[in-house]
Formats: structure tokens, C-alpha cells, sequence
């Protein structure tokens, strides 16, 4: 199985700020990779797939790139709305489909 | 407007059984691949099982093995999760999402129905 591994867990930032979130997994994937956003008590949102492809209605701020294990998803300048926690998603090489453990994007 | 809603779940107790249900609507259900995705309270998200458009294919997560059947119904735009010998670590709320085309990720998902398995 391939596992996901998101740094860091959890990130404090204002408004404005740049963020990025980082997923490595445990063999390359081939950018057969999804990042979701999840909101309290919602369900999960596709930001991005195939790494860097953003899901239509995503806002142009965020953004992804990578190759082989290495990920990541930025987020150019954070609005209120973006708070929430954000997870990457492998489906390379499958099953099992398998999930980060999650990175909690938090105000500061 | 695609939509996915689920049902059936409630409480359970340990050993108990359990069929989950999720209704589709806005799109030819019959064209997807569909899954079940399940979040512990608290906790990240679990892929559980997918099957195939015409079902011929299902895969299953290592600890539903054997416990779990997923299913479809194509004429009734329907997913279903039957899920037996339930364990206190099945506890989750359960979601049904849409794969995207040809890809194993999800651009549509279910509102989640909660699953608690608990004497």
C-alpha cells in the first residue's frame, strides 16, 4: 500500500498569507494525486487532481504542483473562507485508494 | 445539479448489521465508477470500497474485507454498503462520492451518513 504523508499537521496564518502544504508518499505516484478541502461537518471539496489540475469553480489561488513522491499545494494569499483542513489523496496505484493524514489550516 | 444522499445509518450494536444507501441524481449514474469513504469522529478520511460501472469490479479496503459489500443499481441510481459484523472502529460517518472520469478521485460527494456502533 501506498501511504501519505502531509507536513505539517496543523498551520497557523493570517489573511493575505502564502501557505503551502506538502504531501510525500511512501513510492512516486506519477501525479495520479488529488488535494480536497474539508470544512466542519462537510463533506470534502476537490481542490485539484492529476497534481496540478484545478477542479472547475476552484478559486485560481490555489495551486498545486510536484512529481514523482513529492507534492505540494499552495494556497497564493489566504482568505477567510479557506480555513478548514485539507487533505491529499493518491489513486496511482490502487486498491487501496489512500488519503494523507491531514494538514488543519488555522487563523492566527 | 449533481446529487448524492445517503441513508441508513443509526446505531448498532457490536456484531450487528447495517445497509447503507446513497441516491443519485444529475448525472448517468450508470457511466461511474462509485465509493464509499468513511471518516472516524475526530479523524481522516478512510476510502472503504468502489465498484465498477456495471459492478463487475469491487474493491475493498483490507479491514472490511469480508464484512462489507458494496453494490449498485444502475436502473435505480442507487449505491448501497451492506456492511455485517460491525465493529466499534466501523464507527464513521460514511460517504458516497462520484469518481472523476477515468481517475479514482472524487468530484462529487454525499452529505455523509453516521454510522456508531456501540453496545
Amino acid at each position: 500500500d501506498i501511504q501519505m504523508t502531509q507536513s505539517p499537521s496543523s498551520l497557523s496564518a493570517s489573511v493575505g498569507d502564502r501557505v503551502t502544504i506538502t504531501c510525500r508518499a511512501s513510492q512516486g505516484i506519477s501525479n495520479s494525486l488529488a488535494w480536497y478541502q474539508q470544512k466542519p461537518g462537510k463533506a470534502p471539496k476537490l481542490l485539484l487532481y492529476a497534481a496540478s489540475r484545478l477542479e472547475s469553480g476552484v478559486p485560481s489561488r490555489f495551486s498545486g504542483s510536484g512529481s514523482g513522491t513529492d507534492y505540494t499545494l499552495t494556497i497564493s494569499s489566504l482568505q477567510p473562507e479557506d480555513f478548514a483542513t485539507y487533505y491529499c489523496q493518491q489513486y496511482y496505484s490502487t486498491p487501496p485508494i489512500t488519503f494523507g493524514q491531514g494538514t488543519r489550516l488555522e487563523i492566527k | 445539479e449533481v446529487q448524492l444522499v445517503e441513508s441508513g445509518g443509526g446505531l448498532v450494536q457490536p456484531g450487528g448489521s447495517l445497509r447503507l444507501s446513497c441516491a443519485a441524481s444529475g448525472f448517468t449514474f450508470s457511466s461511474y465508477w462509485m465509493s464509499w469513504v468513511r471518516q472516524a469522529p475526530g479523524k481522516g478520511l478512510e476510502w472503504v470500497a468502489n465498484i465498477k460501472q456495471d459492478g463487475s469490479e469491487k474493491y475493498y479496503v483490507d479491514s472490511v474485507k469480508g464484512r462489507f459489500t458494496i453494490s449498485r443499481d444502475n436502473a435505480k441510481n442507487s449505491l448501497y454498503l451492506q456492511m455485517n459484523s460491525l465493529r466499534a472502529e466501523d464507527t464513521a460517518v460514511y460517504y458516497c462520492a462520484r469518481d472523476l472520469g477515468s481517475t479514482s478521485c472524487y468530484d462529487y460527494w454525499g452529505q455523509g451518513t453516521l454510522v456508531t456502533v456501540s453496545s
